[in-house]
């Protein structure tokens, strides 16, 4: 079945570091790829968003670029903010019929000041 | 424009009791998503609303749950009798569209310990 695996955390940083959390998937054709982020007490939020092979999604100087040779949807962002601390989740919606979202685990990341 | 609400905010209940989770989506939302994440698992898909109907059930795991959402408005799920396993966070969601692309707008989500 459908599925996303994202490396395991939790990621410590300081601020100012390069960040990349790893995602990739198994789905047939060509699912719809998501970052949602989960601040502290709050709620899921969607981060990125990328529906298409080669997609670039992009928002608060995170990206994500869409791979379907590697069938990967790797979180960038070149200088992190202790504000980014968060659990980070990639997600996919298989194409086709269902329009539910399969998740990763999470990634907990903390940036030190 | 108010986001997905959902209440309680946090429900503490013994084993064999009943609890009722609420969600009111986004105004206007027809689909409206109940998803679940048990401690240290990923969020797992329960059930796709449509309006009134339940466009996908797939993700119950078993007849101790029922939802709800009568009106085509607000949601309940219900979980009676709870068990043990049934301790998570309960989040929903709702998106205007029923597509691969739409964004899918979570609530803060519901904690359930089952004791």
């Amino acid at each position: 079945g459908d599925s996303v695996t994202q490396m395991e955390g939790p990621v410590t940083l300081s601020e100012e570091a390069f960040l990349t959390i790893n995602c990739t998937y198994t789905a047939t054709g060509y699912p719809s790829l998501f970052w949602y982020v989960q601040y502290p007490g709050e709620g899921l939020q969607l981060l990125l968003k990328a529906t298409k092979a080669d997609d670039k999604g992009s928002n608060k100087g995170f990206e994500a670029t869409y791979r379907k040779e590697t069938t990967s949807f790797h979180l960038e962002k070149g200088s992190v903010q202790v504000s980014d601390s968060a659990v980070y989740f990639c997600a996919l919606v298989p194409q086709g019929g269902s329009e539910k979202l399969v998740f990763g685990k999470g990634t907990k990341l903390t940036v030190n000041p | 424009e108010a986001g997905v609400t959902q209440f309680p905010s946090h429900s503490v209940i013994e084993k064999g009791q009943t609890v009722t989770l609420r969600c009111d989506p986004i105004s206007g939302h027809d689909n409206l998503y109940w998803y679940r994440r048990v401690m240290g698992k990923e969020i797992k898909f329960l059930l796709h609303f449509v309006k009134e109907s339940k466009q996908d059930e797939s993700g119950m795991p078993n007849n101790r749950f029922l939802a709800e959402r009568t009106g085509g408005t607000y949601s309940t799920l219900k979980v009676q009798p709870a068990e043990l396993e049934d301790s998570g966070v309960y989040f929903c969601a709702s998106s205007q569209e029923a597509s691969g692309q739409e964004t899918q707008y979570f609530g803060p989500g519901t904690r359930l310990l089952v004791l």
